[in-house]
């Protein structure tokens, strides 16, 4: 079974400042992994994802993650918010060795961003 | 290029009413996927399609929802006798013909049943 746990349903960060997103995963095969994004009242949008290949993903709007297999972690990074970084972020598996099954999302984080 | 699309993209419904919600996927995409999100479970798998292969119907919630998708692309998704608990936003979304290739989702239909 695979499942996605993101912690903080809610992250404030400052303009300029670091933003970490923190998602775990549970997976009993070998997992491909994805950060969206959701801006209010749109679908949701690829960032990055990793698929076994190098464990430091870039993804768009300067975020990356990094996948982790010791601490079965995959956490989103920015070196430095910008304001228009405010929206939801999920987490989501699938099983690499699984062509054709879902995304298992994790319950989202809101990133907020002041000024 | 296009990406996908969904239509209505609201649905204001009353309990007990029957309701269609369509999805065209990107061209060419042979996975097709539909999502609920709703405020109290998150984002949750309802079924997918691959091809001309026996969709995966293991996320549907009860035996009122249904899907079809014709010709290989248009997908209706099909919910019987309304409850207000099925109030959500629905999403679609296309991938290329390898299951774990990236997902691309459409804006959803928000459903509301009164």
């Amino acid at each position: 079974a695979q499942s996605v746990t993101q912690l903080g349903s809610h992250v404030s960060v400052s303009e300029g400042a670091l933003v970490l997103l923190r998602c775990n995963y549970s997976s009993s095969v070998p997992p491909y992994l994805f950060w969206y994004v959701q801006y209010p009242n749109q679908g949701l949008q690829l960032l990055l994802k990793y698929t076994s290949a190098a464990t430091l993903v870039k993804g768009i709007n300067g975020f990356e993650a990094e996948f982790k297999k010791s601490e079965t972690s995959f956490h989103l990074t920015k070196p430095s918010a910008h304001m228009s970084d405010a929206a939801e972020y999920f987490c989501a598996v699938t099983g690499a060795q699984q062509a054709g099954t879902a995304l298992i999302f994790g319950k989202g984080t809101t990133l907020s961003v002041s000024s | 290029g296009a990406g996908v699309s969904q239509s209505p993209s609201n649905k204001v419904t009353e309990k007990g009413k029957d309701v269609e919600l369509r999805c065209d996927p990107i061209s060419g995409h042979t996975a097709l996927y539909w999502y609920r999100q709703s405020l109290g479970q998150g984002l949750e798998f309802l079924i997918y399609f691959q091809g001309n292969s026996a969709p995966d119907k293991s996320g549907l919630p009860s035996d009122r929802f249904s899907a079809e998708r014709t010709g290989g692309s248009v997908s209706t998704l099909t919910i019987q006798r309304t409850q207000q608990e099925d109030s959500a936003v629905y999403l679609c979304a296309s991938s290329s013909r390898w299951g774990t290739d990236t997902q691309y989702f459409g804006p959803g239909t928000r459903l509301t049943v009164l």
